[in-house]
């Protein structure tokens, strides 16, 4: 069985530029999350969705940020334009809604140069 | 809302002691409490799960925690620490339908 997928595992880009981070939770997961976790501030919570509904973006940084969950089996996090403090390994994690735990996947560490 | 302290940012234990790492939490509701661990490089795996009923819960690579509603804790511990075990370990406190919160972390390091 698929874990939750992330692409892309790397990014490196410039100051100013969009990126798009992508992740596939694993199916039958109704829920849906992002975290960015960094040196100094940890895991940071920025979003979550159950069943494609946002339910609490009160984490995400600022307006450079949005995330959207089109259907169940996708979703992505957005930052245009990207600065060098978005530097971070950036989770997505599902959740069954019995099971309580989450399941993370692998990370997408982007640096912004 | 719920939120997780963790104490100790870093402990160091020889190969072989025992080990516990701290956690405390706060939450409206009775919490379901989580213990995650990360190596480097890699997301988070799940050790283990508190629920409900029996307050002694045991996890994988011989992990266990204790849940004391009393003291808010949710405390990991392992009687026997072996080298690979050297990781980042975190503490969750959440519910189904809502969101999960983490502490900071506890890195381990374990001593030959």
């Amino acid at each position: 069985d698929a874990g939750v997928i992330q692409s892309p595992r790397h990014e490196v880009t410039e100051m100013g530029q969009e990126v798009t981070l992508r992740c596939k939770p694993i199916s039958g997961h109704n829920s849906l999350f992002w975290y960015r976790q960094t040196m100094m501030r940890g895991l940071e919570l920025l979003i979550y969705f159950n069943n494609n509904v946002p339910i609490d973006d009160s984490g995400m940084p600022e307006d450079r940020f949005s995330a959207k969950m089109p259907n169940a089996s996708f979703s992505t996090l957005k930052i245009q334009p990207s600065e060098p403090r978005d530097s971070a390994v950036y989770f997505c994690a599902s959740r069954h809604r019995e099971a309580g735990e989450l399941f993370f996947g692998e990370g997408s560490r982007l640096t912004v140069l | 809302a719920q939120s997780v302290t963790q104490p100790d940012i870093h402990i160091t234990v020889s190969e072989g002691a025992s080990l516990e790492l701290r956690c405390n939490y706060s939450y409206g509701a009775t919490p379901y409490l989580f213990w995650y661990v990360q190596s480097p490089g890699q997301g988070l795996q799940l050790l283990l799960k508190y629920f409900s009923g029996d307050t002694l819960v045991q996890g994988i690579k011989g992990f266990e925690a204790e849940f004391k509603r009393s003291q808010s804790s949710f405390n990991l511990r392992k009687p026997s620490v072996h080298w690979s075990d050297a990781a980042e370990y975190f503490c969750a406190v959440g519910a189904n339908n809502n969101d999960m919160r983490f502490g900071a972390g506890t890195r381990l390091t374990v001593k030959p």
